[in-house]
C-alpha cells in the first residue's frame, strides 16, 4: 500500500526550513528517502530502520517513529541545490516485499 | 565510473512495435529492478530480479518481459508499444532485496514516447 505524503509541494526561500512527512498504515520495517532533481534519476538520501532512529546527511536529516509509521525528513536552512522531488519509499514487515513509493513532495527553493 | 547505465536514453517509436531497453551495474548488487514514472511522476516497481532470478513481478501487462541474462544487467522487452506505455523507464540495483540495506541506485532513465 502507497505511503501518503505531505505536503504535496512547497515553496521555500534560501535559508528557510521544510518538514516533510510520510506515513504508511501498515507495519514497516524501514524507510528510505530519495531527492529526483527535473529530468534526473532519483538518488539516494537515507534509510532508516525500525528502532525509531534519526539520521543526518548535511543538512537534511530524519526521524522514523516506528509505533505510528511514520517518517519526517527535515531541511534546514535550505539551499538552491535541495530543490526537486523527495520521494519516500516504505519496505513493510513482511519482508521480502518491493519498496513502495510515495507520490512524492515538490521542492522549490527560490533565492 | 557509471554505476548504473540505461540504453537508449530515448525512445521514440509508434504504437505496435517492439523495442527493447538494455541495463547493465556495476556495482556487485544481487538485486535489480525495473521502474516505471508516469507523467505524474509516480515511481512503480514492474519487476525485481535477485541473482537473475524474477522476484517480483507487479501486475504488469505480459507484454512487458524482463531479462536477466547475469545478475549484472537486467533488460526489459516491450512487444506491441500502446500509447499508454509512454513514460520514463528507470532501472536500478541495490544489494539485497529487503531486510535493510537495499537502497537503491537508479540508472538515468529511457524517456519512452509511444507515437
Amino acid at each position: 500500500q502507497q505511503p501518503v505524503q505531505s505536503p504535496q509541494a512547497v515553496i521555500l526561500r534560501e535559508g528557510e526550513d521544510a518538514v516533510i512527512n510520510c506515513s504508511s498504515s501498515k507495519a514497516l520495517y524501514s524507510v528510505h528517502w530519495y531527492r529526483q532533481k527535473h529530468g534526473e534519476a532519483p538518488v539516494f538520501l537515507m534509510i532508516l530502520l525500525k528502532g525509531g532512529e534519526q539520521k543526518g546527511h548535511d543538512k537534511i536529516s530524519a526521524s522514523f517513529n516506528e509505533k505510528k509509521q511514520q517518517s519526517s525528513l527535515y531541511l534546514t536552512a535550505s539551499q538552491l541545490s535541495y530543490s526537486g522531488t523527495y520521494f519516500c519509499g516504505t519496505e513493510s514487515n513482511s519482508g521480502n516485499t518491493p519498496l513502495v513509493f510515495g507520490k512524492g513532495t515538490r521542492l522549490s527553493v527560490i533565492a | 565510473d557509471t554505476a548504473v547505465s540505461q540504453t537508449p536514453k530515448y525512445l521514440v517509436t509508434q504504437m505496435g512495435n517492439d523495442k527493447s531497453i538494455k541495463c547493465e551495474q556495476n556495482l556487485g548488487h544481487d538485486t535489480m529492478y525495473w521502474y516505471k514514472q508516469d507523467s505524474k511522476k509516480f515511481l512503480k516497481i514492474m519487476f525485481s530480479y535477485n541473482n537473475k532470478e524474477l522476484i517480483i513481478n507487479e501486475t504488469v501487462p505480459n507484454r512487458f518481459s524482463p531479462k536477466s541474462p547475469d545478475k549484472a544487467h537486467l533488460n526489459l522487452h516491450i512487444n506491441s508499444l500502446e500509447l499508454g506505455d509512454s513514460a520514463v523507464y528507470f532501472c536500478a540495483s541495490s544489494p539485497r532485496l529487503a531486510g535493510g540495506r537495499n537502497e537503491q541506485f537508479f540508472g538515468p532513465g529511457t524517456r519512452l514516447t509511444v507515437l
